[in-house]
């Protein structure tokens, strides 16, 4: 069964704009991390943010912050001002267990000028 | 910076050759993983070591072997090719598990004809 899911597999935004990309997860356990990565075109994934599910405070990194609902087991990645380098597949992840890192689908980011 | 490095970008394989896949960290992480990345089913855990010699496996190792006799490297094998295992490979490493962030190499696409 998928661990963590990602219902869009590809959204588009205007450049300058906001938007919103969506991930859930399946757990039992009540401390954990999450995990938003970035996998530019023909480059490898680099790590965006880092969510520590203890905190109620949701994570941001410049112009990249998540809407974390532990409750719901939501976990969504907002990015403001869109710029063109923002364009790629976005990977939502969650560690289960101490070693394995479970990925979501994916979300393609298409960044329109 | 973390370095993780995949000996080859593109590879192509003829069915029933054995192929190693190879990938060196220079971070001293005691963790490497093997990943494999299909459109529309993310990445796929198929082996993961925690320390030289250790190995564990993901949920696809079917048809793969791996091999840590150093820390700094991890090598993926296919014993014997076949083209359903046309894909793209990605290897990382991290410090430790669960919180910790994944590196990630340039990845490696393979085709086997």
């Amino acid at each position: 069964a998928q661990t963590v899911t990602q219902s869009q597999p590809e959204m588009s935004v205007q450049e300058a704009e906001t938007v919103t990309l969506s991930c859930t997860y399946d757990t039992s356990e009540s401390d954990y991390y999450l995990f938003w990565y970035k996998q530019p075109p023909s480059r490898q994934m680099i790590l965006v943010i880092r969510q520590e599910a203890y905190k109620q405070q949701n994570a941001t990194e410049n112009r990249f912050s998540v809407n974390f609902q532990k409750a719901a087991k939501s976990f969504s990645l907002k990015i403001s001002d869109s710029q063109l380098g923002d364009a790629a597949m976005y990977f939502c992840a969650y560690p289960k267990g101490n070693n394995d890192m479970r990925f979501g689908a994916g979300t393609r980011l298409t960044v329109k000028p | 910076d973390v370095k993780v490095t995949q000996s080859s970008r593109y590879l192509v394989k003829r069915t029933g050759e054995k192929v190693f896949l190879e990938c060196v960290q220079d971070m001293d992480h005691e963790n490497m993983f093997w990943y494999r990345q299909d459109p529309g089913l993310g990445l796929r855990l198929i082996y993961f070591s925690y320390d030289v010699k250790m190995k564990e496996k993901g949920d696809i190792p079917e048809g793969y072997s791996v091999s840590r006799e150093k820390k700094e490297r991890f090598s993926l094998i296919l014993e014997s090719a076949s083209t359903n295992q046309t894909s793209m490979y990605l290897c990382a490493s991290s410090f430790g598990g669960g919180k910790n962030i994944q590196y990630f190499g340039a990845g490696t696409r393979l085709s086997v004809l």
